[in-house]
């Protein structure tokens, strides 16, 4: 079975700090994505790669970065975390555009 | 651009009868449709997909889905509910012919209900 690992379920940070989420899979696939989930609004893509060093916006980029050094891990950034980034933040990976995403578990970001 | 929505924000239904979660989706081409579930602070779980071919796609745990191209629709159904089927459904679609890197949109999901 595909297993896509985020680093943390739960985090608690402070406004103003560097904030890194770390996503692992374990499947070789070349497409991995982060997303943001907000009740009521579903989900938002951040970012996404389909290859190492490769990104691509998503529908919702600002104040966020992404690091894809390795084909396995995909990283999120906030540079400046801000309460309005509260949100549960899903890491994604799938091995063709048409197949299905396998996501992680999800961390729960809440910055205060 | 590609949307796709999801008209319930919650649906309930008695364990033991059918059960449908609606979705609908617009995009330029040919869509590829997805259903997904999620369990209280869990993340998202494949059940099902169309591509091509068959109208009725059978997915994970019972699930099925219709696709219908007059209506747009691709609607989740079960024939039987069970207690274990409460949870969150999103749908999602991608545009094969849109262009570029295909992403998905998903809709905002439909809180699924099963009463005992």
């Amino acid at each position: 079975d595909v297993k896509v690992t985020q680093s943390s379920r739960y985090l608690v940070k402070r406004t103003g700090e560097k904030v890194f989420l770390e996503c692992v899979q374990d499947m070789d696939h070349e497409n991995m994505f982060w997303y943001r989930q907000d009740p009521g609004l579903g989900l938002r893509l951040i970012y996404f790669s389909y290859d190492v060093k490769m990104k691509e916006k998503g529908d919702i980029p600002e104040g966020y970065s992404v690091s894809r050094e390795k084909k396995e891990r995909f990283s999120l950034i906030l540079e400046s975390a801000s309460t309005n980034q509260t949100s549960m933040y899903l890491c994604a990976s799938s091995l063709l555009p048409r197949t299905e995403a396998f996501f992680g578990q999800g961390t729960r970001l809440t910055v205060v | 651009a590609q949307s796709v929505a999801q008209p319930e924000d919650q649906v309930n239904v008695a364990e033991g009868n059918p059960l449908t979660v609606k979705c609908t989706y617009s995009v330029s081409g040919n869509p590829y449709l997805f259903w997904y579930v999620q369990y209280p602070n869990r993340g998202l779980q494949f059940l099902l997909k169309y591509i091509t071919g068959d109208n009725l796609v059978k997915g994970s745990y019972g699930f099925e889905a219709e696709f219908n191209k007059s209506q747009t629709s691709f609607h989740l159904k079960k024939p039987s509910a069970l207690v274990s089927d409460s949870a969150l459904y999103f749908c999602a679609v991608r545009d094969p012919d849109s262009g570029g890197y295909q992403k998905v949109t998903f809709g905002t999901g439909t809180k699924l209900q099963v009463i005992p």
